[in-house]
């Protein structure tokens, strides 16, 4: 079965520091990978996302996350993060069902606490 | 439209109560999920369609959740005999193909008391 896992349940940071969340997944077929951030009383919005190609993917805000296929790694990084970048962050995957259905699973999603 | 829309945005059901919950895909999405989120956790899968077609229902936590998709656009999701424990953020999303990303809605909130 394919799985999530977010290893920080939250990370505090200050204002124009660099970070990294930390997303590792179990798959054992081709992998469609996603993050995504949810503010207070929002619903999910899309970072970005990785289906095929370049391993390295840019998103929206500044975020880009790395695809690692030997680590079964798709951590998420932004270089200068901002106030505004406080938010819960949930990293996905695509499970495709041999019934030909599909759904998303999501991780347990981290806190980033921007500190000024 | 714009956007998945989600309607009502906040709903207290007592206990015993049934609810319906309103769910509008961009135009189009042939993909629709429902997810249920508790606080402080990520996103649940209760149900899935193609369509109108319900191809995966697997997630749903009891024969109190139905939901359906009659004309393959917008969908209902209903809890009978609500319970404290349906309490939670429910999301919908839609998505035009299997190889795409999944757009959510902003969510109903249910508190059931």
């Amino acid at each position: 079965a394919q799985s999530v896992t977010q290893l920080d349940s939250q990370v505090p940071v200050f204002e124009e520091a660099p970070v990294e969340l930390r997303c590792n997944y179990s798959s054992s077929v081709s992998v469609y990978l996603f993050w995504y951030v949810q503010y207070p009383n929002q619903g999910l919005q899309l970072l970005l996302k990785y289906l095929s190609g370049s391993t390295l993917v840019k998103g929206i805000n500044g975020f880009e996350a790395e695809f690692n296929k030997s680590q079964t790694s798709f951590h998420l990084r932004k270089p200068s993060v901002h106030i505004s970048d406080t938010a819960e962050y949930f990293c996905a995957v695509r499970a495709g069902l041999t019934s030909g259905t599909y759904k998303y699973i999501f991780g347990t999603g981290t806190r980033l606490k921007v500190l000024a | 439209g714009a956007g998945v829309s989600q309607s009502p945005r906040y709903k207290v059901a007592k206990r015993g109560q049934d609810v319906a919950l309103r769910c509008d895909p961009i135009s189009g999405h042939v993909s629709l999920f429902w997810y249920q989120q508790a606080l402080g956790q990520g996103p649940e899968f209760l149900t899935y369609f193609q369509n109108e077609a319900q191809l995966d229902k697997s997630g749903l936590p009891s024969d109190r959740f139905f939901a359906e998709r009659p004309e393959g656009s917008v969908s209902t999701l209903k809890i009978q005999r609500t319970q404290q424990e349906d309490s939670a953020v429910y999301l919908c999303a839609s998505s035009i193909t299997t190889n795409t990303e999944a757009f959510f809605g902003q969510g109903t909130r249910l508190t059931v008391v």
